[in-house]
C-alpha cells in the first residue's frame, strides 16, 4: 500500500458513543495533520504532528483527542461528540525539508465520513 | 491574519473550453507560498501547482496555469483544454515561509463541472 489510509471511510454515531479515526501513511513524511472539511466552510486545520512534536489549534473541542504513536500512524478520538461535529474528516502527511520546515505539499487520505446522530 | 477567498462557489464549463478560478488573498507577510489543490468526488484531493511568492514567473504544469498578480494579492488557476477529469473542488490555499508545520489556510472552494 502506498498514500495515506484513513479508516473507517464512514462511521454513525451517537452522542454517547467513543470511537476512533485512524490515519496510516506509507510515505515515510514526518509530519500529519487532521482537517475537517464541513459544506460551504474552509477547510479546517485541527492538530498537527511534526517532527513529533504536537501543535495545537486551541479552538478544538476537548472532546476530540489526537494520537500520534510514531511518525507513521495518527488518531483521532472521538467522545460525547455533538450532530454538528459531522463532518468528513480529513488526514493529511507533509514531509518537513531542512529545520523541519514545511513546503506546503500535502498528501490527503480519502478522508472518513462522520454522522453525530 | 490571513484570509483566502474564493468568490466563485460553483462553476460550470463545456469540455475543452478554459476557465479561470479565482483567489484574492490578505496577508502582510512578504514571503509565502499559494496553492491550488483538487478534491475529486470522493476522491482524495490533490496539489495542482504551487507558487513561490518570491517568483515573478507565473507557475505553470501542463494545462494548468496560475496568474500571481502579488500587488493585488491575486491568485487565479486556468485550465485550458478542459476534461471531463477536472471535474471536482478546487481549493485555493496559503503558506507563510518558513514554515514549520504551521497552518494552510484554505478558501471555501470552488466546485467545478466540465461537461461534455
Amino acid at each position: 500500500e502506498t498514500g495515506v489510509t484513513q479508516t473507517p471511510r464512514h462511521l454513525v454515531m451517537g452522542m454517547t458513543n467513543k470511537k476512533s479515526l485512524k490515519c496510516e501513511q506509507h510515505l515515510g513524511h514526518n509530519a500529519m495533520y487532521w482537517y475537517k472539511q464541513s459544506a460551504k466552510k474552509p477547510l479546517e486545520l485541527m492538530f498537527v504532528y511534526s517532527l513529533e512534536e504536537r501543535v495545537e489549534n486551541n479552538s478544538v473541542p476537548s472532546r476530540f483527542s489526537p494520537e500520534c504513536p510514531n511518525s507513521s500512524h495518527l488518531f483521532l478520538h472521538l467522545h460525547t461528540l455533538q450532530p454538528e461535529d459531522s463532518a468528513l474528516y480529513l488526514c493529511a502527511s507533509s514531509r518537513l525539508g531542512l529545520a523541519g520546515v514545511n513546503t506546503g505539499e500535502l498528501f490527503f487520505g480519502e478522508g472518513s465520513r462522520l454522522t453525530v446522530l | 491574519a490571513q484570509t483566502v477567498t474564493q468568490s466563485q462557489p460553483e462553476m460550470s464549463v463545456q469540455e475543452a473550453e478554459t476557465v479561470t478560478l479565482s483567489c484574492t488573498y490578505d496577508t502582510s507577510e512578504s514571503n509565502y507560498y499559494l496553492f491550488w489543490y483538487k478534491q475529486p468526488p470522493s476522491r482524495q484531493m490533490i496539489l495542482v501547482i504551487r507558487q513561490e511568492a518570491y517568483k515573478q514567473q507565473n507557475a505553470t504544469e501542463n494545462r494548468f496555469s496560475v496568474n500571481f498578480q502579488k500587488a493585488a494579492k491575486s491568485f487565479s488557476l486556468k485550465i485550458s483544454d478542459s476534461q471531463l477529469g477536472d471535474t471536482a473542488m478546487y481549493f485555493c490555499a496559503f503558506m507563510k515561509y518558513p514554515s514549520r508545520g504551521d497552518k494552510i489556510i484554505f478558501g471555501k472552494g470552488t466546485r467545478l463541472h466540465i461537461l461534455p
